[in-house]
């Protein structure tokens, strides 16, 4: 079957960096996306990475490994606004979308 | 219009009545995507459309669940004898094609059901 795991919660400290681990098992690989879910609100785009390497968005950066099925988001220099849910998707062979359940991020003064 | 619009934002029903929600997308996006998300959980997927080929109706729960997209844009989804499970946020997203990997989603805010 298709999986996407991802850590359920995580907490961390204002001003601190934060990696958010994501690990999939696909049948096939087009692209994978991290969306950021506000509480009550709808999810919006972060990033999309399909070749391995680092891609660096401001204080977002995300990077995958095929090889491995992992895929990390990296925030830096943490604000209170960035708690929210992160969520991981991969694109499979037949293009469909299959979502991690989404890591939920905590910012502590 | 600017961004996905879903109707309503909220709906109170009983148990058993039927109940419509609408999405209206992107002009010009092909693709529409339902969702559902319960309280803390992540994405179901319940249908897609993309252009005017037949949709893919594999995340469908039970024939209770229906939608249609007429004309290619507008999207009603149709939930007939609604049961208490059935309440959760629906999420209506499009996208300007499908068929690429790199496939971005535009979310609506969704339409929050409550069956009592």
């Amino acid at each position: 079957g298709q999986n996407i795991d991802q850590p359920t919660e995580m907490t961390a400290t204002e001003g601190a960096i934060v990696q958010i681990n994501c690990t999939y098992q696909t049948s096939g690989f087009n692209g994978l996306f991290w969306y950021q879910q506000h509480a009550g609100e709808a999810p919006t785009f972060l990033s999309y990475n399909v070749l391995d390497g680092l891609e660096e968005k401001g204080r977002f950066s995300s990077f995958l490994s095929r090889s491995k099925g992992y895929s990390y988001l990296l925030l830096k220099e943490l604000q209170m606004k960035d708690s929210a849910s992160y969520l991981c998707a991969v694109t499979d062979s037949n293009y469909q979308l299959i979502w991690g359940a989404g890591t939920k991020l905590i910012i502590k003064p | 219009g600017a961004g996905v619009s879903q109707s309503p934002s909220n709906k109170v029903t009983e148990k058993g009545k039927d109940v419509e929600l609408r999405c209206d997308p992107i002009s010009g996006h092909t693709a529409l995507y339902w969702y559902r998300q319960s309280l803390g959980q992540g994405l179901e997927f319940l249908i897609y459309f993309q252009g005017n080929s037949a949709p893919d109706k594999s995340g469908l729960p039970s024939d209770r669940f229906s939608a249609e997209r007429t004309g290619g844009s507008v999207s009603t989804l149709t939930i007939q004898r609604t049961q208490q499970e059935d309440s959760a946020v629906y999420l209506c997203a499009s996208s300007v094609t499908s068929g690429t990997g790199a496939n971005v989603l535009t979310f609506g805010a969704g339409s929050r059901l409550t069956v009592l």
